[in-house]
This record gives C-alpha cells, sequence and structure tokens, in this order.
C-alpha cells in the first residue's frame, strides 16, 4: 500500500531534550516536506527536500534540522525543543515539486 | 507571513446544499491545490489547477482560478454528511529550481444530516 509513515505519532517531551520524529515513504518520491499545523494559523512549511541530499528552509524553519541521506526517509529533527514547538506535525511527498502530496498520519508533540 | 486566507472559517449547511468556500494567496503561483483534513488526521488531496487554467471539475467538486484577483474557489455539489471536514488550499511558487508550499488557514464545513 502506498503511503507515508511517521514516527512517533504521539511524543511528550521536557524542554531540551533533543528528538527526532521520522518519515518514511514508499512510493519512490522525489519531494518530501515537514508541516507544522497549529490552530487559526493553518499549515506551515519547516523543511523540504526537492531529492536526495537537497533540502532547504521552508517559512518556519527555527530549531528544526533535516536530512535526507536516502530517498525514502526524511527525519525531522529538535535539537533543543522549546513549548513554542508544541503542534501537529506532518510529513508530505510528493513525485515531483508542484504534485500532489500525500500526508502522513501526523505527530502531535508536546513540549513542557 | 504569506499565509494564505480562506473564508469563511467556518461554513454549517445542510445535506444536499452546495458549499462554496474562498482563498486567496499573496504571491504569483505555479500551481493551486485543495486538500480536505478530516479531524486532526493527515491532508488528502482533493484536486489540482494549473495557473493557466480557470476551472477544473472533478466528480462533486468544482475550482476556479482566477490569477488577475489572486482567488480560487471551491465547490462542493449535493453536500453530505461524509464531506464534514476542514478545507485547505495549497499554493506553490517555483522559485530557483525549488518549489515551496503555502497553505491557507482552512475553512471548518459541517453538512447537517
Amino acid at each position: 500500500e502506498a503511503q507515508v509513515t511517521q514516527n512517533p505519532r504521539y511524543l511528550i517531551t521536557v524542554t531540551g531534550k533533543k528528538l527526532t520524529v521520522t518519515c518514511s515513504q514508499n512510493m519512490n518520491h522525489e519531494y518530501m516536506s515537514w508541516y507544522r499545523q497549529d490552530p487559526g494559523l493553518g499549515l506551515r512549511q519547516i523543511y523540504y527536500s526537492m531529492n536526495v541530499e537537497v533540502t532547504d528552509k521552508g517559512d518556519v524553519p527555527e530549531g528544526y534540522k533535516v536530512s535526507r541521506k536516502e530517498k525514502r526517509n526524511f527525519p525531522l529533527i529538535l535539537e533543543s525543543p522549546s513549548p513554542n514547538q508544541t503542534s501537529l506535525y506532518f510529513c508530505a511527498s510528493s513525485l515531483g515539486g508542484g504534485n500532489e502530496q500525500y500526508f502522513g498520519p501526523g505527530t502531535r508533540l508536546t513540549v513542557t | 507571513s504569506q499565509q494564505g486566507e480562506e473564508d469563511p472559517q467556518a461554513l454549517s449547511i445542510q445535506e444536499g446544499e452546495n458549499a462554496t468556500m474562498n482563498c486567496s494567496y499573496k504571491t504569483s503561483i505555479n500551481n493551486l491545490q485543495w486538500y480536505r483534513q478530516n479531524s486532526g488526521r493527515g491532508l488528502v488531496h482533493l484536486i489540482l489547477i494549473r495557473s493557466n487554467e480557470r476551472e477544473k471539475h472533478s466528480g462533486r467538486l468544482r475550482v476556479t482560478l482566477d490569477t488577475s484577483k489572486k482567488s480560487s474557489s471551491l465547490l462542493i455539489t449535493a453536500s453530505r454528511a461524509a464531506d464534514t471536514a476542514s478545507y485547505f488550499c495549497a499554493t506553490d511558487a517555483l522559485s530557483s529550481g525549488t518549489y515551496k508550499y503555502i497553505f491557507g488557514t482552512g475553512t471548518r464545513l459541517k453538512v447537517l444530516a
């Protein structure tokens, strides 16, 4: 089944404790992206990757890191999480930029 | 922020009625897409319209795009209770060979049975 998977689905952590949210797709998509969703603000793009080893900042990259070492995986790294990073995070992939995106189920992160 | 905006923010209609939601954006675009989200779950792609298209249909969905006004509308005809969801527009812009996406703030649609 074609899908985008994210892990974990729920995470509660404390300020400053490094964490990684994994994202994997099995559709051989070139383009992958991370978004955060906050009430009243819609989705905002954090980072995106046009293809392997090529990543770029979205609108809200501060406090986040990503890497794209292989086509299928695009982990999101929070080196020192802060409470303002409490949010619902989505990973998405598409055949290329400008195509329909397939979204993962979301990761609900709470930073206390 | 270059956030897109949608209106209305919330819409409540009776089953069988049509639902129209609008999206405005601020920059030149390559494509505009509409997505549906059920209650905090992942978004599902509905339809894509390119910047050189003015109207597109898919089943009960009709999308229009007016690039001169930087706006789009999504019409859902003969609404069903299962259409209850949040709807988002997303624009993409090609810049320096890369694509960035900007999503609207969404319209919450409630279809009453």
